[in-house]
């Protein structure tokens, strides 16, 4: 089935520092791919997505490339900000058809803690 | 304002009990999701319904119920066969099932089971 595998955090950066977070996919077909973000307590939150391969999705001063050569969806920003402290995944949604159709499917999560 | 509401932000209840968990949307939005959040893993999803009176099982069904009578409620029901309720719950909507519509999340409910 799909799946998608994040690197392990907790990532701790100062600010400005450069933030990449490792995402990879394992998927039927042709995945839409996404990035969300959660602050504490709070629900999840849109932060950028791609559809097709070599599709760059970017907000907020991040970016994410679909690679359909490496199934990979890193998530990059070049300074991070105290603001961005929270918790990031990567997710997927499939396109073959069958029972996993329109499923969003996540990865574990990474925590950035970005200090002053 | 669009957007997804869920209800209470907090709920304790004891071992043994039913709770209801409520999720509301106006976003007009057809499918509507429920998600579990342990911490240090990703959302797992427990049921999941493309349209009125339409719901189908997720990856942990198991231990939960659900209803979608209206087009903007999907409540979900923790009954007393969930082994480890205790966790983050996240309701989600969709404009469509099918198609590359993003998933919008509620602020989500934290149930502790006492």
């Amino acid at each position: 089935g799909d799946s998608v595998t994040q690197m392990e955090g907790p990532v701790t950066l100062s600010e400005e520092a450069f933030l990449t977070i490792n995402c990879t996919y394992t998927a039927t077909g042709y995945p839409s791919l996404f990035w969300y973000v959660q602050y504490p307590g709070e629900g999840l939150q849109l932060l950028l997505k791609a559809t097709k391969a070599d599709d760059k999705g970017s907000n907020k001063g991040f970016e994410a490339t679909y690679r359909k050569e490496t199934t990979s969806f890193h998530l990059e920003k070049g300074s991070v900000q105290v603001s961005d402290s929270a918790v990031y995944f990567c997710a997927l949604t499939s396109n073959a058809g069958g029972t996993s159709y329109g499923k969003l499917t996540f990865g574990q999560g990474t925590i950035l803690t970005v200090h002053p | 304002d669009g957007g997804i509401t869920q209800s209470p932000k907090y709920l304790f209840r004891k071992e043994g009990q039913n709770v209801t968990l409520s999720c509301e949307q106006n976003l007009n939005h057809d499918a509507m999701y429920w998600y579990r959040q342990d911490p240090g893993q990703g959302l797992r999803l427990i049921y999941y319904s493309q349209i009125v009176n339409d719901f189908q099982k997720g990856d942990i069904a198991e231990g939960y119920s659900v209803s979608r009578e209206k087009k903007e409620s999907f409540p979900l029901t923790v009954t007393s066969a969930q082994k480890n309720p205790t966790a983050f719950y996240l309701c989600a909507s969709k404009k469509s099932f099918q198609g590359q519509h993003e998933q919008f999340f509620g602020p989500g409910t934290r149930l502790t089971v006492l």
